[in-house]
């Protein structure tokens, strides 16, 4: 079955980096695109990056443009997350989220905590 | 990009049909048929419910459909049952080529 594993993610100083990872099974990976959703806490879900299932395309919400940078390995069939310049509103679950042609997140894995915090 | 909006909890009683709405913009869900429904308990992995406004996965119930009319979407619960239990949220494609989301609604089975 498909199953998406998010790692990486921890309690950080503002200002300093981290890197998430997904790990992605039970489907082609290289044949779709991928998405980063986060939660803050109380708050509801915010879209944070979208790569296309080669690499060749990424879009970024404004709050992390610059900042965040979505990458993949095919080969590995992982999703990545760099994260630099962190924030405290950075604070939040970090979900990577598969997406097929189309405008919908058809698989979610269950998230990875990350703290801006000093 | 403004959040979709939804309300904050709907409830029903076994067997009731409920419905959840979903108000966006018209640079949202009043352009695009991108708009998608999400289940989500406790712990778990959201699942997706709803997609393309009316189209339903495999495997999910054909008690959950949905619709669209101009900036609101809606996702119909009928036949409610104890598992249904859950958060619900919605999602749409924007014309900033990005994605927004509802903020979620908790439905309980009375």
């Amino acid at each position: 079955q498909v199953q998406l594993v998010e790692s990486g993610g921890g309690v950080v100083q503002p200002g300093r980096s981290l890197r998430l990872s997904c790990a992605a099974s039970g489907f082609t990976f290289s044949n779709y695109g991928m998405h980063w959703v986060r939660q803050a806490p109380g708050k509801g879900l915010e879209w944070v990056a979208l790569i296309s299932y080669d690499g060749s395309n990424e879009n970024y919400a404004d709050s992390v443009k610059g900042r965040f940078t979505i990458s993949r390995d095919n080969s590995r069939n992982t999703l990545y997350l760099q994260m630099n310049s962190l924030r405290a509103e950075d604070t939040a679950v970090y979900h990577c989220a598969s997406s097929p042609a189309g405008g919908h997140f058809d698989y979610w894995g269950q998230g990875t905590l990350v703290t801006v915090s000093s | 990009q403004s959040a979709l909006t939804q309300p904050a909890s709907v409830s029903g009683s076994p067997g009731q049909s409920i419905t959840i709405s979903c108000t966006g913009t018209s640079s949202d869900i009043g352009s695009y048929n991108y708009v998608s429904w999400y289940q989500r308990h406790p712990g778990k992995a959201p699942k997706l419910m709803i997609y393309d406004v009316v189209k339903r996965p495999s495997g999910v119930s054909n008690r959950f459909s949905g619709s669209k009319s101009g900036n609101t979407a809606s996702l119909t619960i009928s036949g409610l049952q104890a598992e249904d239990e859950a958060d619900y949220f919605c999602s749409s494609y924007t014309s900033s080529s990005t994605w927004v989301f509802g903020g979620g609604t908790k439905v309980t089975v009375l």
